[in-house]
């Protein structure tokens, strides 16, 4: 079964980092683009950042563009999301979504369980 | 950037109700669509693909259909487990975009 696990959201104070981490169990890691996709409390989804599988393509966000690096450890099977200069605006619970293809803009299939970042002093 | 436009925002039906929600993308998509569920507290559930293809899993009962710019999700005989609000996504490009949400509910 796949599975994916979010850790890492916390409060932080706006200006400030932090990364998010996403375990992945239950298939070839390195063989699949992954997405980070957020929701604010309450509101719609979000597409965040997709990296391909062998993280030579990336795309981003204008939203977050700058400012968050999405990137992944295939033998550790887990991707990342360093978020820098962080706004009240970033709140939300991100979730990391397997990518049906190695390098794609598709579906995303399953989600992990999310993890909510608030960003507020 | 392509906006997408669902309609309801929300809908009340009964069980058994054949249900309907549309998704409108401001420019053509071809059939670069997927639906989605997400229930209360938890994370979305793919649904449907390339507009019209069913997840594995999914019950037969929902069907999608579309190309171009307007695109439907349909629920043939709402069950109560279908409580939910529903997600429609573009992908033909980036960025990718969601649509607002239509939030069902049963009467």
């Amino acid at each position: 079964e796949v599975q994916l696990l979010e850790s890492g959201g916390t409060l932080v104070q706006p200006g400030g980092s932090l990364r998010l981490s996403c375990a992945a169990t239950g298939f070839t890691f390195g063989k699949y683009a992954m997405s980070w996709v957020r929701q604010a409390p309450g509101k719609g989804l979000e597409w965040v950042a997709t990296l391909s599988s062998g993280s030579g393509t990336v795309y981003y966000a204008d939203s977050v563009k700058g400012r968050f690096t999405i990137s992944r450890d295939n033998s550790a099977n887990t991707l990342y999301l360093q978020m820098n200069s962080l706004r009240a605006e970033d709140t939300a619970v991100y979730y990391c979504a397997k990518d049906p293809y190695q390098i794609s803009v598709d579906w995303f299939d399953p989600w992990g369980q999310g993890t909510l970042v608030t960003v507020s002093s | 950037d392509i906006q997408m436009t669902q309609s309801p925002s929300s809908l009340s039906a009964s069980v058994g109700d054949r249900v309907t929600i549309t998704c409108r993308a401001s420019q053509g998509i071809s059939n670069y669509l997927a639906w989605y569920q997400q229930k209360p507290g938890k994370a979305p559930n793919l649904l449907i693909y390339g507009a019209s293809t069913l997840q594995s899993g999914v019950p037969a009962r929902f069907s999608g259909s579309g190309s171009g710019t307007d695109f439907t999700l349909t629920i043939s005989s709402l069950q109560p487990e279908d409580v939910a609000t529903y997600f429609c996504q573009k992908y033909n490009n980036v960025p990718i975009t969601f649509g607002q949400g239509t939030r069902l509910e049963i009467k």
